[in-house]
């Protein structure tokens, strides 16, 4: 057990519409980073925030966004879903320095109908 | 495009033999972690070894890091069948902290 966790561990919806995924990081941890994992991209780091924060930025769509709240834990917005969205989406937490591990949630695996 | 590729994409080996992956990367790294992944579950962390650091050990694990040939390699000794699993190599660089991943390799161990 890393001490991630995310909800919900299933999710399943029709094109076009939105859904909200939770990750609370490991106690202490300030910093959170989302990940998503497919078949075709394989794993592609989306955002990253650090104690309430945008940190740093990569491979996110527009339709795509997250925040951090007050008590560190973040959600990662989907909306306008399309069936290439189905994927794993990991959430990652590390300490404020970030140079040493990540330590990662169970994942939110989305599919898209 | 992703910063590490690895090598092989799939191996298969027996119980009690040693396991070799091999990782190479693109860009001057701060360090370089390697990650285990059961299937569909989240990522576990192995070890993780720093752009002055050329050899690391941990339990039956060995990484080395060649910087001038911008590549690593995970040894896992006398492996066992719960060590099947996928493998991932991912390197931290430039003032960024997020993981960039390889590819990865998929360990079979057959008992």
């Amino acid at each position: 057990d890393s001490g991630v966790t995310q909800t919900p561990k299933h999710l399943i919806t029709a094109t076009g519409q939105r859904v909200t995924l939770r990750c609370s990081p490991r106690s202490g941890d300030l910093s959170v980073y989302w990940y998503q994992q497919s078949l075709d991209q394989g794993l592609q780091f989306l955002i990253q925030y650090y104690n309430g924060e945008e940190r740093a930025k990569g491979n996110i769509l527009e339709r795509f966004s997250a925040q951090q709240f007050p008590d560190l834990h973040s959600e990662l917005n989907l909306s306008s879903l399309e069936l290439g969205d189905s994927a794993l989406y990991f959430c990652a937490s590390s300490d404020h320095t970030g140079t040493r591990e990540q330590f990662f949630g169970p994942g939110t695996r989305l599919t898209v109908l | 495009s992703q910063q590490g590729e690895e090598d092989p994409q799939a191996l298969s080996i027996q119980e009690g033999e040693n396991a070799t992956m091999n990782c190479s990367y693109k860009t001057s790294i701060n360090n370089l972690q390697w990650y285990r992944q059961n299937s569909g579950r989240g990522l576990v962390h192995l070890i993780l070894i720093r752009s002055n650091e050329r050899e690391k050990h941990s339990g039956r694990l060995r990484v080395t890091l060649d910087t001038s040939k911008k590549s690593s390699s995970l040894l896992i000794t006398a492996s066992r069948a719960a060590d099947t699993a996928s493998y991932f190599c991912a390197t931290v660089w430039g003032s960024a902290r997020q993981l960039t991943f390889g590819s990865g390799t998929q360990l079979t161990v057959l008992p």
